[in-house]
């Protein structure tokens, strides 16, 4: 079946701009996470949602980082006013329930690249 | 201190080789926990759960071990495709998955 789909795959834009990410996970997933990548570093957790909800938000780094969840599936991950240190790839994964041994499955990013 | 920590590596064996990754979480709520692995400039994806009894998948065995809240993964006769980054990943339910910092692994011919 259709794994994790995010888009788009490659955003350019230029420093102050707005940027909207998107992710649509494994249909029947109840959970989402978005994650941010840069070049050579781990994972660093942005927000977790669990149906529409979003229990922790705390790894968004700023105000001007925003997500939403709606119908249970689909998520945007906003930000407004960019910043060249936002460059990275944006992971989104999603898993079945938030229950015993359900991994995570990723979709295959969005590098966004500010200038 | 990081939640969960892996050793820093890189690790450069041979092809054939046995290799040993640890991992230590400091949430002892942690209830499910994993390995991925990564490729360069792609997404993680999963290599296997690990459960308390400890289980094995081919050439790949994980170990739990709760009390010393320590996971390992043993990759044994080491492939070239074997080279990647190796997550470790600690998960409490109605939280965040935990990842470490990941472990470099090259296998060189």
């Amino acid at each position: 079946g259709a794994g994790v789909s995010q888009s788009p795959s490659n955003k350019v834009t230029e420093k102050g701009k707005d940027v909207e990410l998107r992710c649509d996970p494994i249909s029947g997933h109840t959970a989402l996470y978005w994650y941010r990548q840069s070049l050579g570093q781990g994972l660093e957790f942005l927000i977790y949602f669990q149906g529409n909800s979003a229990p922790d938000k705390s790894g968004l780094p700023s105000d001007r980082f925003s997500a939403e969840r709606t119908g249970g599936s689909v998520s945007t991950l906003t930000i407004q006013r960019t910043q060249q240190e936002d460059s990275a790839v944006y992971l989104c994964a999603s898993s079945l329930v938030d229950g015993s041994n359900q991994p995570q499955h990723f979709g295959d990013g969005t590098r966004l690249s500010i200038l | 201190r990081k939640e969960v920590e892996q050793d820093p590596g890189p690790f450069n064996v041979p092809e054939g080789a046995t290799v040993a990754f640890n991992c230590t979480y400091s949430n002892s709520a942690s209830q499910s926990f994993f390995w991925y692995r990564q490729d360069c400039r792609k997404e993680p994806k999963l290599l296997m759960s690990v459960y308390s009894s400890g289980n094995e998948d081919g050439r790949f065995t994980a170990q739990l071990n709760r009390a010393s809240q320590y996971i390992s993964l043993l990759i044994r006769d080491s492939k070239l495709s074997d080279s990647a980054t190796y997550l470790c990943v600690a998960h409490n339910y109605g939280q965040n998955f935990v990842f470490g910092p990941g472990t470099r692994l090259s296998v060189l011919p």
